[in-house]
């Protein structure tokens, strides 16, 4: 079965200082894209950052980096320097691949983190 | 600017009644989604369509219908058998390697 699992639903971090998101996915296709959304309490989903599967680089977008371990299929979100603005749901999605209208694609989200910035 | 928007921000409706929640989008996009989240939880995929006039369940379509007249509309309503309606949706469409979404409705029901 296709699944993201996010095991903190809560972390704390200091301001300035970095702080890692778990994400891990469970899959047999060999091409899917993994995401991470950042939701702040208004609601709105903010993409922060996405990995392929055949990317061989960890992904890195500013002060977000995506952690890619295949093996180990974990997707490892990685803010440096915190600000207050992070306070915020983070979420891991994954993109899977339906056959309906040509090739459609869906993604499966996790339960999400939330994360709370302390000065 | 191009977009997904959805309206109202809030909805507040009576048990038993059915709500249409409007989404729209001009980014020519072919595929759009509805979603639904519960407090602290993730998304859940309720309905998507990849083109005009055809539609797929997603895990939760159970309560919710949907249509798609045109490229650049996708209107859910909630009817009332919906069990819980009360939740947050959103819209999001999918280009080129990633989904937008929409700003949310807030659906409340009393």
């Amino acid at each position: 079965a296709q699944k993201i699992t996010q095991t903190q639903p809560g972390m704390f971090v200091q301001e300035k200082e970095a702080v890692t998101l778990d994400c891990t996915y469970d899959t047999s296709d060999q091409s899917y894209g993994l995401f991470w959304y950042k939701q702040p309490s208004s609601g709105e989903m903010i993409f922060l950052i996405y990995q392929g599967s055949y990317d061989e680089q960890n992904a890195t977008e500013g002060r977000y980096s995506l952690n890619f371990q295949k093996a180990r299929k974990s997707a490892n979100l990685v803010i440096s320097a915190s600000q207050l603005g992070d306070s915020a749901m983070y979420f891991c999605a994954m993109r899977v691949r339906e056959n309906y209208g040509g090739a459609t694609n869906k993604l499966i989200f996790g339960t999400g983190t939330l994360l709370a910035v302390q000065p | 600017d191009g977009g997904i928007t959805q309206s109202p921000k809030y909805l507040f409706r009576k048990e038993g009644q059915n709500v249409t929640l409007s989404c729209e989008q001009n980014l020519n996009h072919d595929a759009m989604y509805w979603y639904r989240q519960d407090p602290g939880q993730g998304l859940r995929l309720i309905y998507y369509s990849q083109i005009v006039n055809d539609f797929q369940k997603g895990d939760i379509a159970e309560g919710y219908s949907v249509s798609r007249e045109k490229k650049e509309s996708f209107p859910l309503t909630v009817t009332s058998a919906q069990k819980n309606p009360t939740a947050f949706y959103l819209c999001a469409s999918w280009g080129g390697r990633e989904q937008y979404f929409g700003p949310g409705t807030r659906l409340t029901v009393t």
